[in-house]
């Protein structure tokens, strides 16, 4: 199973909004809501942001968001923080490997 | 407070095995399903392998099928990799995750599995 496509990079000014695609099929992240969100800092543990689509664990700030259309997953961060600048990764749920995970989006605030 | 701690990494062959320990506290162990998901160095993540609360639902990526075998001790609150004939792709840094919800919520330091070729 080949990764879910993400964009290498974005990048945004603080305070702007920023939007990180995660692409796959029907038989994964269309066809499930089983799909969750990560970020990495440099050098640090990923850390769960988003899970099932659009819900976020107790402790992560409401400018994360997740939302799905079609065989598209898409993590917005409102308001960009300096703090947000890390490697973001979505996951998703399919029948045929069970986990696949995202090829990995570096966001950068310029 | 939630902890994952991750042993059993190091300096490897390959054709050699490895056998990875993750010890869980600060939750009902056994009301959770665990995973492994690795991270080469300065590569993504990759997700490789999955057992359910009561082992009877195992899975593996492709990647490491017929090589990796998962296990779990409830009484032992502990999750367990057994790695054969590695490779030096399999270089990374080996997490142990918790599994809620269908998102990876408490991920341990994690533990280094070099090539040393």
């Amino acid at each position: 199973q080949s990764a879910l496509t993400q964009p290498p990079s974005v990048s945004g000014s603080p305070g702007q909004s920023v939007t990180i695609s995660c692409t796959g099929t029907s038989s994964d992240v269309g066809g499930y809501n089983h799909v969750s969100w990560y970020q990495q800092p440099p050098g640090t543990t990923p850390k769960l942001i988003i899970y099932e689509v659009y819900n976020r664990p107790s402790g992560v700030p409401d400018r994360f968001s997740g939302s799905k259309s079609g065989n598209t997953a898409s993590l917005t961060i409102s308001g960009l923080q300096p703090e947000d600048e890390a490697d973001y990764y979505c996951n998703s749920y399919i029948p045929s490997s069970f986990f696949v995970f995202g090829s990995g989006t570096k966001v950068t605030v310029l | 407070e939630v902890q994952l701690v991750e042993s059993g990494g190091g300096l490897v062959q390959p054709g050699e095995s490895l056998r990875l320990s993750c010890a869980a506290s600060g939750f009902t162990f056994g009301s959770f399903s665990m995973n492994w998901v690795r991270q080469a160095p300065g590569k993504g993540l990759e997700w490789i392998s999955y057992i359910d609360r009561s082992a009877t639902n195992i899975q593996y990526a492709d990647s490491v099928k017929g090589r990796f075998t998962i296990s779990r001790d409830n009484a032992r609150n502990s999750v367990f990799l057994q790695m054969n004939s590695l490779r030096a792709e399999d270089t990374a840094l080996y997490y142990c995750v918790r599994d809620h919800d269908w998102g990876f919520d408490f991920w341990g330091q994690g533990t280094l599995v070099t090539d040393s070729s």
